[in-house]
């Protein structure tokens, strides 16, 4: 069975720049998170969405961040204009339900750099 | 505030030995709780869970002891090996809630 997939696997971009996150979960999963890690704060949920409906987007730093599902099978991270304190490593992860007894599976993450 | 902190960043074990990794949390309200491992370059997989009505969970080598009192919880590896080496991240998360909350992560190396 495939995992959670993103893409792209690196993204190196300059200041002001727009930068995309994609993200496929699990086939029938029904939540998806959007994380961040850091060295300093590990990792951080950014939002989350249950059902494609954003449910809480509490963790998003800047309303330089945004994130759409339009579907059950995608979702993006947008960041405009990116800044270099956005560089990190953004993981995506989904689960069957909102319980958090639902095991979250990440996928293998997208590296961001921020010149 | 960090709810939920591993104070080391670091640790190394000899292969065959016991690995012991530590978690403390601050919020009472948690009830469940996780450990992940990460490799370079992967996401982070789920390893083991504990809920509050229990003190031990066990699943092969790996074990998580949660003493509620002290709000603390550890993972034990018996033994270690060296494919364990990775980073370990402890987590938390309250009934009724999708948020899991996760600590900074310690690095285990497990040295043949």
């Amino acid at each position: 069975d495939a995992g959670v997939i993103q893409s792209p696997r690196h993204e190196v971009t300059e200041m002001g720049q727009e930068v995309t996150l994609r993200c496929k979960p699990i086939s029938g999963h029904n939540s998806l998170f959007w994380y961040r890690q850091t060295m300093m704060r590990g990792l951080e949920l950014l939002i989350y969405f249950n059902n494609n409906v954003p449910i809480d987007d509490s963790g998003m730093p800047e309303d330089r961040f945004s994130a759409k599902m339009p579907n059950a099978s995608f979702s993006t991270l947008k960041i405009q204009p990116s800044e270099p304190r956005d560089s990190a490593v953004y993981f995506c992860a989904s689960s069957l339900s909102v319980h958090s007894t639902d095991t979250q599976y990440f996928g293998p993450g997208t590296r961001l750099t921020v010149l | 505030d960090q709810q939920v902190k591993q104070n080391s960043p670091s640790l190394s074990v000899q292969e065959g030995r016991i690995s012991i990794l530590n978690c403390d949390y601050t919020n009472s309200m948690f009830d469940y709780f996780l450990w992940y491992k990460k490799y370079p370059a992967e996401g982070p997989t789920f390893l083991i869970s504990i809920s509050s009505i229990k003190d031990k969970n066990e699943d092969g080598r790996f074990t998580v002891f949660l003493n509620k009192s002290a709000k603390h919880l550890s993972l034990h590896i018996v033994p270690s090996q060296p494919g364990d080496s990775a980073v370990y991240f402890c987590a938390a998360s309250a009934s009724g809630t999708y948020k899991y909350i996760f600590g900074t992560g310690t690095r285990l190396k497990v040295l043949a």
